[in-house]
């Protein structure tokens, strides 16, 4: 079964500053990957998402992510970050499709605390 | 507004009760999905909706848990003989069918169930 960590609960962060949030998935065949983001009293948003091609892929708001297959990874970067970046942000994975739906599996979610 | 509305927003009930969570998603959008995120955890996947069918229900996690979508449209999430570890928010989203194979999902804000 697939399985996502995100190892940072929490990643404070002053305002201006770069971020980077970790994301590391298990599994060793093709994946789809996601970064969804959650706004204080708002529903989960697709922020940005990895299904093939590039390897970088550029997402809403600034951010950008990088799938690194040999290092299961797909962290999530922005070069400057703003106090409306505060938020939580969970990296999912999912299966590609082989005849139809593929739950998303999610991870536990990092808190990205903007400070000025 | 344009979004997926879930009701009520929060629902505070006793140990034993029937519950019942409703969501009412994105118009033409024709597949629907449930998930709960318990405190600490990212969103975890309960059942999935193609129109009204259930297409994946593998993640309720027992009997006690039921969805319906008798219309395609709107869909109620049904709980019997609630009990503290039922407490979580439950996250409804729905997509075009195919964001059910990309993972691009739109959420509601979730409906906060305690159990006491």
């Amino acid at each position: 079964a697939q399985s996502v960590t995100q190892l940072d609960s929490q990643v404070p962060v002053f305002e201006e500053a770069p971020v980077e949030l970790r994301c590391n998935y298990s599994s060793s065949v093709s994946v789809y990957l996601f970064w969804y983001v959650q706004y204080p009293n708002q529903g989960l948003q697709l922020l940005l998402k990895y299904l093939s091609g590039s390897t970088l892929v550029k997402g809403i708001n600034g951010f950008e992510a990088e799938f690194n297959k040999s290092q299961t990874s797909f962290h999530l970067r922005k070069p400057s970050v703003h106090i409306s970046d505060t938020a939580e942000y969970f990296c999912a994975v999912s299966d590609p499709p082989g005849r139809g739906f593929q739950k998303l599996v999610f991870g536990t979610g990092t808190r990205l605390l903007v400070s000025p | 507004g344009a979004g997926v509305s879930q009701t009520p927003s929060n629902k505070v009930t006793e140990k034993g009760k029937y519950v019942e969570l409703r969501c009412d998603p994105i118009s033409g959008h024709t597949a629907l999905y449930w998930y709960r995120q318990s405190l600490g955890q990212g969103p975890e996947f309960l059942i999935y909706f193609q129109g009204t069918g259930a297409a994946d229900d593998s993640g309720l996690p027992n009997d006690r848990f039921f969805a319906v979508r008798p219309e395609g449209s709107v869909s109620t999430l049904k709980i019997q003989r609630t009990e503290r570890g039922d407490s979580a928010v439950y996250l409804c989203a729905s997509s075009f069918s195919g964001g059910a194979r990309t993972g691009e999902l739109f959420f509601g804000e979730g409906s906060r169930l305690t159990v006491l």
